[in-house]
């Protein structure tokens, strides 16, 4: 089962800022938050992940809060390409063998991005 | 170039034929898997498979087994199959230390 809780669907502007919240109230000392999207008839793409510190990359940022219990992914600048489900997902970065280490999906936060 | 490809894109079947989908992956990973994604979207792991471990969710009816010849091919063979496979069905890999798992197109299977 998944461990986060998501909003089922959010709209945004197109230019403006997405801010996708994601709780994860029961999220382990090892487990990083990891953030996935998957547009429409393509398989889901890794965005982002993190432990602890805030992080960013050239597709978003991600804001951990300091209990760790929940987070925000951050799209600067949304596009109508940006329009996806949008998984966050928490588990250990390793592999540690067994089904500890693999990806469980919920149901996830669908953006809408609109002109 | 493609990092993960699976065949065929599309697969139109009918009930109780038995079926393979194929699975290569160039990145070097060490680990694959397979995902079934049903009509409702919830998307669930099938089987993953490092070198010689095979995790099988346990949800997974027998009638799939992966096949795996070497390490950067996980191929999905499923026999007898029902109306309620139809779905699509994603290959997936990752290592030890990559960042996240890279995932192929999907497969549609419509089985009828």
């Amino acid at each position: 089962d998944a461990k986060t809780t998501q909003p089922p669907s959010m709209d945004c502007a197109e230019g403006r800022a997405a801010n996708l919240p994601c709780n994860h109230s029961t999220i382990s000392g090892n487990e990083y938050v990891y953030w996935y999207r998957q547009i429409h008839s393509q398989g889901p793409q890794y965005i982002i992940h993190g432990l602890k510190n805030n992080e960013t990359n050239e597709m978003a940022s991600l804001i951990i809060t300091e209990d760790r219990k929940s987070s925000t992914l951050i799209l600067p600048h949304a596009t109508l390409r940006d329009t996806a489900v949008y998984y966050c997902i928490v588990r250990p970065m390793m592999n540690y063998g067994g089904s500890q280490g693999n990806l469980i999906f919920g149901k996830g936060t669908k953006l809408s991005v609109k002109p | 170039d493609t990092a993960v490809s699976q065949t065929p894109k599309y697969l139109v079947t009918q009930m109780g034929n038995d079926k393979s989908i194929k699975c290569e992956q160039n990145l070097g990973h060490d680990t694959m898997y397979w995902y079934k994604q049903d009509s409702k979207k919830f998307l669930k792991i099938m089987f993953s498979y490092n070198n010689k471990e095979l995790i099988i969710n346990e949800t997974v009816p027998n009638r799939f087994s992966p096949k795996s010849p070497d390490k950067a091919h996980l191929n999905l063979h499923i026999n007898s199959l029902e109306l309620g496979d139809s779905a699509v069905y994603f290959c997936a890999s990752s290592s030890r230390d990559s960042y996240g798992y890279t995932f192929g197109s999907g497969t549609r299977l419509t089985v009828v």
